[in-house]
């Protein structure tokens, strides 16, 4: 069983629905975090939450709604998205988000917008 | 701001043969650590080896070692005796504060 785990593995959506991405961690880490990963660019962290609270907000388009309802749940609420919104999103947890340890990361997200 | 380059965008290697990929990083920061990911193309990132900015060391995880050169800002992954699995996107990354700051990856592809 892996440490972090996301749901769905793959999404198609049309630009009206909404739709939500979950992540899941087993490692009892304290921080969560969301990136996007496009074709051909660097990951792009998206939020940063430490204990349940959100303290990183990477100027990410509001159609894009974070949710940390808990130190080992988090969520990503979409709405009204853009074709340019397709990528690979990507959850990640540390044991403490300023210290210099590894970020475990899911599978991933495969988003498609139509 | 920090910054990690990665200029190889692709690399061949054969099988048994070691690679190294290269990473250079910017930051005014005194502390700060590098960390090396492969991600295959099932889509996870895989944490590799770190690289702690005081560690005298060089960082040696089985068959991945980092080549870190503090004062040339440079921090390069060698793989030895590349395996078939080893086919994969491999990132450099560096931490500053919150955020993580990812090169834009090197593809490896071993031949047998």
């Amino acid at each position: 069983e892996t440490g972090v785990t996301q749901t769905p593995r793959h999404l198609v959506m049309g630009m009206t629905n909404k739709k939500s991405l979950k992540c899941e961690q087993h490692l009892g880490h304290n921080a969560m975090y969301w990136y996007k990963q496009s074709a051909k660019k660097p990951l792009e962290l998206m939020f940063v939450y430490s204990l349940e609270e959100r303290v990183e907000n990477n100027s990410v388009p509001s159609r894009f709604s974070p949710e940390c309802p808990n130190s080992s749940h988090l969520f990503l609420h979409l709405h009204t998205l853009q074709p340019e919104d397709s990528a690979l999103y990507l959850c990640a947890s540390s044991q403490d988000p300023q210290a210099n340890q590894p970020q475990h990361f899911g599978d991933g997200t495969r988003l498609s917008i139509l | 701001a920090q910054k990690i380059t990665q200029t190889q965008p692709g690399m061949f290697v054969q099988e048994k043969e070691a690679v190294t990929l290269d990473c250079t990083y910017d930051t005014s920061d005194q502390s700060y650590g590098l960390f090396w990911y492969k991600q295959p193309s099932s889509g996870e990132m895989i944490f590799l080896i770190y690289q702690g900015s005081y560690d005298e060391q060089n960082a040696t995880e089985g068959r991945y070692s980092l080549n870190f050169q503090k004062a040339r800002k440079s921090a390069n992954l060698v793989i030895s005796a590349s395996q078939l699995g080893d086919s994969a996107m491999y990132f450099c990354a560096m931490r500053g504060g919150y955020k993580l700051s990812f090169g834009a990856g090197t593809t490896v592809t071993v031949r047998a």
